[in-house]
């Protein structure tokens, strides 16, 4: 079964501590994509990473890094030094090959609140 | 205008009520999709158009009819709904062919609430 688990539903955490968003996939398929999207308050999911299954490097963008393990099937999203603007639920998502589009199955979510 | 535009982006109709939901992106992509999100639930894929034509129709009841004019457009109209479908509507976009796949981007959905 194609599914992606992000075990932490809420997270609060004050502002300049660090944070890692834990997802875990699932997928049978050797070849495929992960995402990580932010969904502020104002509704709109925002791209921020895509990452394949061949390529297992780390990456980082500012205060962002994001830490893929085939060996657990996990793709852990880190915050470093929270800012209030962090504040949004963040999703996890797995893209599908079965599909000539872009089908993705998305996590739950999850909510992550930096109090001042 | 850029990005995904959806309008309205607040809606309350009645139960026999019917209305339309517009999604616009301004990205040169080729494929369109509706998702569903509810209180407490995973984002939820409703409708799919690539190249124009729908590729997925995921088990949506039919009082949701999608409509996708051109690359451009999609368009979700309701007629009869339920109270249980309040809930955010939420429009993307992205490349339907070369060398992807490609990351979906989002509009800022339109919240729907039947009384």
């Amino acid at each position: 079964a194609q599914k992606v688990t992000q075990a932490q539903t809420e997270i609060s955490v004050v502002e300049k501590e660090d944070v890692t968003l834990d997802c875990v996939y699932e997928t049978r398929d050797t070849t495929y994509y992960l995402f990580w999207y932010k969904q502020p308050p104002s509704g709109e999911l925002v791209f921020l990473i895509r990452r394949n299954s061949f390529d297992e490097q780390n990456e980082i963008s500012g205060r962002y890094s994001w830490n893929f393990q085939k060996s657990t099937s996990s793709f852990n999203f880190t915050i470093t030094a929270s800012q209030v603007v962090d504040s949004a639920v963040y999703f996890c998502a797995l893209r599908l090959f079965e599909t000539s589009y872009d089908k993705v199955i998305f996590g739950p979510g999850t909510s992550l609140s930096v109090i001042p | 205008e850029t990005g995904v535009t959806q309008t309205p982006r607040h809606l309350v109709m009645g139960m026999t009520n019917k209305k339309s939901l517009k999604c616009e992106q301004h990205l040169g992509h080729n494929a369109m999709y509706w998702y569903k999100q509810s209180a407490k639930k995973p984002l939820e894929l409703m409708f799919v158009y690539s190249l124009e034509e729908r590729v997925e129709n995921n088990s949506v009841p039919s009082r949701f009819s999608p409509e996708c004019p051109n690359s451009s457009h999609l368009f979700l109209h309701l007629h009869t709904l339920q109270p249980e479908d309040s809930a955010l509507y939420l429009c993307a976009s992205s490349q339907a062919e070369g060398t992807g796949p490609y990351e979906q981007y989002f509009g800022p959905g339109t919240r729907l609430t039947v009384t």
